[in-house]
């Protein structure tokens, strides 16, 4: 089936730093991803839609400068978390969908836990 | 986008019992999704069902669909220790981003 790698799996930085997380479709190639952002025992926060080669689609309450999104080919996007602090920490999980059919499922990458200190 | 609403929140059960969860969700679909997520995982899809279907099959899954009502059900058959995780519902209207609810927890206990 196919298959979304998210990296890095885990990650730890200072506040302050900025952190970039990777999502791949690895067999597939997707006009759009998706950005999640889930806390303990919570369910998923869509943060936003990743469009290839155009601007990301925010959702309301997510600040566009603090979650930087770029899509720049068919099968990445990336989120980078800019100037960290505590409260970003989370759990976030990309997905994407085969451009051939938006009305088929969704496939999610394995999330990468941040954690800021 | 819409976001289905699971019930219950949280379930549990023995090993070799049957578990039920239910999605409502409130406009009109082209399908509906199943996924599950356990413990500091992505998601993993499990079964769609369209607007036109009203029951499919995947090996202990059971998933049915009540346009009617807006709703849909989903039977895991002889649960097992490792079907123990987070369950949600999708309600897929087209090219728009999938929303979630809080999902049904199941602990299945051996």
């Amino acid at each position: 089936g196919a298959v979304v790698s998210q990296h890095p799996s885990r990650v730890i930085c200072k506040s302050g730093t900025s952190v970039k997380i990777e999502c791949r479709s690895l067999d597939f190639q997707a006009t759009t991803m998706f950005w999640y952002r889930q806390f303990p025992k919570k369910s998923l926060m869509l943060m936003a839609t990743s469009n290839e080669g155009s601007k990301a689609t925010y959702e309301q309450g997510v600040e566009k400068d603090k979650f930087l999104i770029n899509h720049a080919s068919l099968t990445l996007s990336t989120l980078t978390v800019t100037s960290a602090h505590p409260e970003d920490s989370s759990f976030y999980i990309c997905s994407a969908r085969d451009r051939r059919d938006s009305y088929t499922e969704a496939f999610f990458g394995q999330g990468t836990r941040l954690t800021v200190v | 986008s819409q976001q289905g609403e699971e019930d219950p929140q949280a379930l549990s059960i023995q090993e070799g019992e049957n578990a039920t969860m239910n999605c409502s969700y409130k406009t009109s679909i082209n399908n509906l999704q199943w996924y599950r997520q356990n413990s500091g995982r992505g998601l993993v899809h499990l079964i769609l069902i369209r607007s036109n279907e009203r029951e499919k099959h995947s090996g202990r899954l059971r998933v049915t669909l009540d346009t009617s009502k807006k709703s849909s059900s989903l039977l895991i058959t002889a649960s097992r220790a490792a079907d123990t995780a987070s369950y949600f519902c999708a309600p897929n209207s087209g090219n728009t981003p999938l929303v979630f609810g809080k999902g049904t927890r199941l602990s299945v206990i051996a």
